[in-house]
């Protein structure tokens, strides 16, 4: 049971590349989330799934998308970073009004 | 809206110490609350949490109470050990149906404890 995973841990982008960051979880939980986490700003919200098939908006979705592949699977992508996007990325997943688990992160710079 | 505003940090306290970090919130329902750590270079692992007013959580010597009165929710620990070096975060979850369950965190609390 290895709960919540992400890959890749770190990643230095150039200026327009894209990528995809993954995230898998093996609870069984509806739910999954994607949040950045910024000195001083704790987390922000950047996309959430509800469920398999529904994705939505966050704080601060701008230059970022979503899929939801199946009910264990929720990736991030970035289609044209920016040094802006330079964070530390958390994926997380819940069932509907308890906790949420997070995987150990991304860190992500966008030179 | 949802909302939740913890002390300031850098806190840095003498082992033994008697620690408080101060959570309050602002909820339009019945949110749930959480107190969640992050040691460095990991990601947030829960600590404690309380649903309904009035509920303590408690989990490694830590404990926190849901006080609806005071829309508080306060980590305490009576001894801090060096172990306990982390950035402490308060978070509230809403109950409302379609909304995925959302949390809505606080900035973090920054703690330091020295020998």
């Amino acid at each position: 049971n290895a709960g919540v995973t992400q890959t890749p841990k770190f990643q230095v982008l150039k200026t327009g590349q894209s990528m995809t960051l993954q995230c898998a979880q093996d609870m069984n939980h509806n739910s999954m989330y994607w949040y950045r986490q910024d000195p001083g700003m704790g987390l922000r919200l950047i996309y959430y799934s509800a469920s398999e098939g529904t994705t939505d908006k966050g704080e601060v979705p701008n230059g970022y998308n979503v899929s939801r592949l199946n009910k264990r699977e929720f990736s991030l992508r970035l289609e044209s970073a920016a040094p802006s996007q330079t964070s530390v990325y958390f994926c997380a997943s819940s069932d509907f009004g308890d906790t949420q688990y997070f995987g150990p992160g991304t860190r992500l710079t966008v030179l | 809206g949802n909302s939740v505003t913890q002390m300031e940090g850098p806190v840095t306290l003498s082992e033994e110490a008697f620690l408080t970090i101060n959570c309050t919130y602002t909820a339009t329902g019945y949110p749930s609350l959480f107190w969640y750590v992050q040691y460095p270079g990991e990601g947030l692992q829960l600590l404690l949490k309380a649903t309904k007013a009035d509920d303590k959580g408690s989990n490694k010597g830590f404990e926190a109470t849901y006080r609806k009165e005071t829309t508080s929710f306060h980590l305490e620990k009576g001894s801090v050990q060096v172990s306990d070096s982390a950035v402490y975060f308060c978070a509230l979850s809403d109950r409302f149906p379609n909304t995925g369950n959302q949390f809505y965190f606080g900035t973090g609390t920054s703690l330091t404890v020295i020998p």
